[in-house]
């Protein structure tokens, strides 16, 4: 089945430390995001990427850094200097970035990163 | 509205009740409108992907419709069922950009 994978699914980490969050996806999409998520917000727009090699930083991306090497893999790095680094993030996937527009995005089903 | 609201931010109904919440997003530059369903536990799923004025999209006992001009759409459930239980979430994107903008959802318990 496609789909998009997010691992692991619960992280600790002590701040300070640099985290590294997956994002697998197998769904020959060529545009992805990654999404936070906190209590009583909306999902906010960390950064995103159109196609391979090429990223954009999103509404929030202070203390976040991306790489697109493959097709299939987005992984996100929350850096010592984001402030508040616990949350829930969530990866998405889309056939483009015009074209999830109008077709919709599928999402992974999230890493919940605690730093202690 | 510069963001995107949803209202109630939480419901609770009977099985068989049917129920409905409000999506309210710009109107300006509007392009297409998401609706997500979101099951704890589980990634959130596409329900429906609206962009013209007036359109209607029903899924199952899941309707919605979209009024572009004035910023809204409505999101039925007909006879809600337990398994309807979850987070609707809604998101509206512009013309002139690809993000999406995500309102804070309506989560809805649903009680046998």
């Amino acid at each position: 089945d496609g789909g998009i994978t997010q691992s692991p699914k619960y992280l600790f980490r002590k701040e300070g430390q640099n985290v590294t969050l997956s994002c697998e996806q197998n769904l020959n999409h060529d545009a992805m995001y990654w999404y936070r998520q906190d209590p009583g917000q909306g999902l906010r727009l960390i950064y995103y990427s159109q196609i391979v090699n090429d990223f954009q930083k999103g509404d929030i991306a202070e203390g976040y850094s991306v790489s697109r090497e493959k097709k299939e893999s987005f992984p996100l790095t929350v850096t010592s200097a984001q402030k508040n680094p616990t949350a829930f993030y969530l990866c998405a996937s889309s056939i483009g970035s015009a074209g999830g527009k109008a077709a919709g995005y599928t999402f992974g089903s999230g890493t919940r990163l605690t730093v202690v | 509205i510069l963001n995107v609201e949803q209202s109630p931010q939480s419901l609770h109904v009977q099985e068989g009740d049917s129920t409905n919440f409000t999506c309210s997003f710009p109107s300006s530059n509007f392009y297409a409108l998401h609706w997500y369903r979101w099951e704890t536990a589980k990634s959130p799923e596409a329900l429906f992907v609206m962009t013209l004025n007036g359109d209607e999209k029903k899924k199952g006992r899941i309707s919605a419709t979209l009024n572009t001009k004035e910023g809204y759409s409505y999101l039925y459930i007909k006879g809600s069922q337990p398994e309807d239980s979850a987070t609707y979430l809604c998101a509206s994107v512009s013309y002139n950009t690809d993000k999406l903008i995500f309102g804070t959802g309506t989560r809805l318990q649903v009680f046998p």
